[in-house]
């Protein structure tokens, strides 16, 4: 069965621009959940999208947002990116509701704000 | 708000000795699940072990185990016989086990321990 897969892996854009950022889920897993690394801050939640549905958001500004598909495939989109968004964005499934299964997480989106 | 707490930023062990990373974590609730993730260089996150909090027995999984202190809200991660490819970031996870929307899909991460094996 393939893993979760990011695309793209690196991105380098200038403030002001948005980007779109996109995760496919392993195959019959409907929760999606994004991440956002940095050195500073750690590993913050972002949210989480179960049958196209958000039911989780974190404490981030309205400029990140997303969305998922019928096949449960996500995208996350960052408006206006500002220099502190330069990051590693994780996204993880999980194959349903039960809060003890595992979080199956993806390589990651390495974002650059110049 | 649950908080994750793991106060050594960097750890090293040699080559077939045992190393313990530790966690703390701060709750009001009586239902949840902890977990140890991995990220080597290469940045993929892997789930190392899992306990929940109903569960007494401490996890095991072959050379990795927990030493789970409720009352302590500590998790503790135990790697036995440590071998060069266990050398990573590795990040202790809170996750609710609560019913309502702040639960869904959102582990609390602490943050990390890298961890440096010596041949």
């Amino acid at each position: 069965k393939a893993g979760v897969t990011q695309t793209p892996r690196y991105l380098i854009k200038t403030r002001g621009q948005q980007v779109t950022l996109s995760c496919s889920p392993i195959s019959g897993h409907r929760s999606v959940s994004w991440y956002q690394q940095t050195p500073g801050q750690g590993l913050q939640f972002l949210f989480e999208y179960f049958s196209e549905t958000q039911r989780n958001k974190g404490n981030f500004p309205g400029r990140f947002s997303g969305r998922q598909f019928s096949n449960s495939r996500s995208e996350m989109n960052v408006s206006t990116l500002e220099l502190g968004d330069s990051a590693l964005y994780l996204c993880a499934s999980s194959p349903s509701a039960r809060y003890n299964n595992e979080q199956f997480f993806g390589p990651g989106t390495r974002l650059t704000v110049l | 708000a649950q908080t994750v707490t793991q106060s050594q930023p960097e750890m090293s062990v040699q080559e077939a000795e045992t190393v313990t990373l530790s966690c703390t974590y701060d709750t009001s609730e009586s239902d949840y699940y902890l977990f140890w993730y991995k990220q080597p260089p290469s940045r993929q996150m892997i789930l190392v072990i899992r306990q929940e909090a109903y569960k007494q027995q401490n996890a095991t999984e072959n050379r990795f185990s927990v030493n789970f202190q409720k009352a302590a809200k500590s998790f503790s991660l135990k790697i036995s016989d440590s071998q060069l490819g266990d050398a990573a970031m590795y990040f202790c996870a809170y996750r609710s086990g609560g019913a309502g929307g702040t639960s869904y899909g959102k582990l609390t991460f602490g943050q990390g321990t890298i961890l440096t094996v010596h041949p």
